[in-house]
């Protein structure tokens, strides 16, 4: 079945530099990667997502950028402020079931 | 435009003891899940339902049942609770190949 990794599990950047988290998947099949942000004692929340069809999406200071030959995805985010600190999750689905299979999640620390 | 709701947002049960969970979206979404979520632990697949009338068995069903009420209530019931059930506990809901909405979570201690 489907698998996917995520890396690194914790990242810890300057407040204003760019933090960049990667996740590779094994289905060649999955057509959609969406990103979750959970803050401290709330729930996952979709950020930005990218289907197999674009190579690059982006929002104000996040993007994500996808390589369907190599089957990896990342997430970018630039100029990060305090309150990017969270937990992120990648996850990534096919069309036949629509199920998310998520990433472990990586804990990002914007340290001031 | 609440989403999805979950209720109770707490709980204490002592072991041995039975609760249901409740989730209610207000999307029209067809697809509903629930999940577990450990401290410092990723999001595990407890059940989940494609469709009104259908539910399946995910990565760790053991100890649960779920019921499709409806297309917009997907409750989850701990018949006989256990220590090891003690977790926060997501529901979610997608509309098809889009991201899930998920509700605040319900935080579940069993001493």
């Amino acid at each position: 079945g489907e698998n996917v990794e995520q890396h690194p599990s914790t990242l810890s950047v300057q407040e204003g530099d760019s933090a960049v988290i990667k996740c590779t998947y094994s289905d060649s099949a999955s057509n959609y990667f969406p990103w979750y942000k959970q803050e401290l004692g709330k729930g996952p929340q979709l950020i930005i997502d990218i289907r197999s069809n674009v190579g690059e999406k982006k929002d104000q200071r996040i993007a994500v950028t996808l390589n369907k030959t190599a089957k990896h995805f990342s997430l970018h985010i630039t100029e990060t402020q305090p309150e990017d600190s969270a937990v992120y999750f990648c996850a990534a689905s096919k069309q036949s079931n629509y199920q998310l299979i998520w990433g472990a999640g990586t804990k990002l620390i914007i340290k001031p | 435009n609440a989403g999805v709701t979950q209720t109770p947002k707490f709980q204490v049960l002592k072991t041995g003891q039975s609760m249901t969970l409740q989730c209610a979206q207000d999307m029209n979404h067809n697809s509903m899940y629930w999940y577990r979520q450990d401290p410092g632990m990723g999001l595990r697949l407890i059940y989940y339902s494609a469709s009104e009338g259908t539910t399946d068995k995910g990565e760790v069903p053991n100890g649960y049942n779920v019921s499709r009420l409806n297309k917009r209530e997907f409750s989850l019931r701990l018949e006989s609770a256990a220590p090891s059930q003690t977790s926060v506990y997501f529901c979610a809901a997608t509309g098809g190949n889009y991201g899930y909405t998920f509700g605040s979570g319900t935080r579940l201690t069993v001493v």
